[in-house]
């Protein structure tokens, strides 16, 4: 079965620097999608970024950025320029189409101004 | 994309009560799932749901408790019966295709 982990519950960063949220995964799969979720306390879910397995090319969203390394299994995302909106829940999620979502624990992130 | 409009948002209800919660979604789509997020934790899926045949739910999660309806392709319904406190929790529907869209989610607290 797939698994996500996210070994840091809670992550705090300085506004307008950068902080990368980290996240590792188990599949046997070749192809899947991995996404990052930003839960903020209203709990919507947004779709922070989203990474297609089969494309080597690291997804880039304005100031999100993640380095997939498939071979390692791991997906990191990476926040630039961190702002008072970016403190949320961040979720690392696996998809393989057909099959259910696979969340990981989630990580706490803080931003101080 | 999708479109999900869920309700409600969020109600505060007596132990022994049931609460139905409702999705709709703006295209047709096949499966619609149920996750509940009990405080501070992760995403946990209750079961999907099929227009036309029965809910498929996870371990841990019973029919009798959690009936789920899925009239059409665009509708489905949560229903959480005879809640007690440990039901407190935020539920979200969702629906996938090459993501998934969620519903704005429902924080239910039972008192």
């Amino acid at each position: 079965a797939q698994t996500v982990t996210q070994s840091q519950p809670e992550m705090s960063v300085q506004e307008a620097e950068t902080v990368t949220l980290s996240c590792t995964y188990d599949t046997s799969e070749s192809d899947y999608y991995l996404f990052w979720y930003k839960q903020p306390p209203s709990r919507q879910m947004i779709l922070v970024i989203r990474q297609e397995a089969y494309k080597q090319q690291n997804a880039t969203e304005n100031r999100f950025s993640v380095n997939f390394q498939k071979a390692a299994k791991s997906f990191s995302l990476k926040i630039s320029d961190s702002q008072l909106g970016d403190a949320a829940m961040y979720f690392c999620a696996y998809l393989k189409y057909g099959n259910k979502l696979v969340f990981g624990a989630g990580t706490i992130l803080r931003v101080k101004s | 994309s999708a479109v999900i409009s869920q309700k409600p948002s969020r109600d505060i209800c007596q132990r022994g009560t049931s609460l139905t919660i409702q999705c709709q979604v703006d295209s047709q789509v096949t499966m619609m799932f149920w996750y509940r997020q009990q405080p501070g934790q992760s995403l946990t899926l209750i079961a999907t749901a099929n227009q036309g045949s029965e809910a498929t739910y996870e371990s841990g999660f019973v029919i009798d408790k959690f009936p789920i309806s899925r009239p059409n392709l665009t509708f489905s319904t949560l229903t959480v019966s005879n809640m007690s406190p440990e039901d407190s929790s935020i539920y979200l529907c969702s629906v996938e295709r090459t993501e998934a869209f969620f519903g704005q989610g429902t924080r239910l607290t039972v008192v």
